[in-house]
């Protein structure tokens, strides 16, 4: 079955970049995502990329899809306070629309 | 305001105890899935619905039903819990039409099973 993998723990200071790197295994994936969850709240999409694309960027957030090495990565520009979260990747079965999730990775943002 | 609402948010049972969960959506949305999220597991689905009276099990069903009588609700049921369902529960909604299809997520289910 998919597989999403994500590293759990991230610490970077305020102003500098943060990537979060993710791997999946199914190639048929056609949509890729990365969402955000705050403490205590629900899952919020932060943004996505179809998968003939390479690159996407939106203001802050860069996302690179490595088809061949099936590698997600999410890049935070000049991470603030307010980006701690977990952030996981999910990539969608086309046929069931269940979203696979990675484990999340948990950004700590130090001042 | 568009929105997943799930109730109750937080709710602590004994095992054996049948409980549901109740998940609503505004948005007249097709699609509607339960996910549980464990540490170290991520988010994985329970059981979905692609519209009214159409449902089917995700990856994890055992111990769980469900009903779509009504498009905006899509109810979780335990009809026995046991303390391996101590989780925290998410009810999500899509369109099916478009393309990438966002995924709107719940606030959550808190559930602790004694």
């Amino acid at each position: 079955g998919e597989d999403v993998e994500q590293s759990l723990f991230l610490s970077v200071r305020e102003g500098d970049s943060s990537v979060i790197n993710c791997t999946y295994t199914d190639s048929s994936s056609t949509y890729l995502y990365w969402y955000k969850q705050e403490p205590g709240a629900g899952l919020q999409l932060l943004t996505y990329i179809f998968s003939n694309m390479d690159m996407k960027q939106d203001q802050r957030l860069t996302v690179l899809l490595n088809k061949k090495d099936k590698h997600l990565s999410l890049r935070i520009a000049d991470t603030q306070t307010g980006d701690s979260a977990i952030y996981f990747c999910a990539e969608r079965d086309t046929g069931r629309r269940a979203l696979t999730f990675g484990s999340g990775t948990r950004l700590q943002v130090q001042p | 305001e568009a929105q997943v609402t799930q109730n109750p948010r937080y709710l602590i049972t004994v095992t054996g105890k049948k409980l549901t969960v109740t998940c609503s959506q505004n948005m007249n949305h097709e699609y509607m899935s339960w996910y549980r999220q464990d540490p170290g597991l991520g988010l994985r689905q329970i059981y979905y619905s692609m519209n009214v009276e159409v449902t089917d099990k995700g990856d994890v069903p055992e111990g769980y039903k469900v009903s779509r009588k009504e498009k905006r609700n899509f109810p979780l049921i335990l009809e026995s819990p046991s303390p391996n369902q101590t989780s925290l529960y998410f009810c999500a909604s899509s369109t099916t039409s478009g393309s990438y299809n966002e995924q709107f997520f719940g606030p959550g289910t808190r559930l602790t099973v004694l």
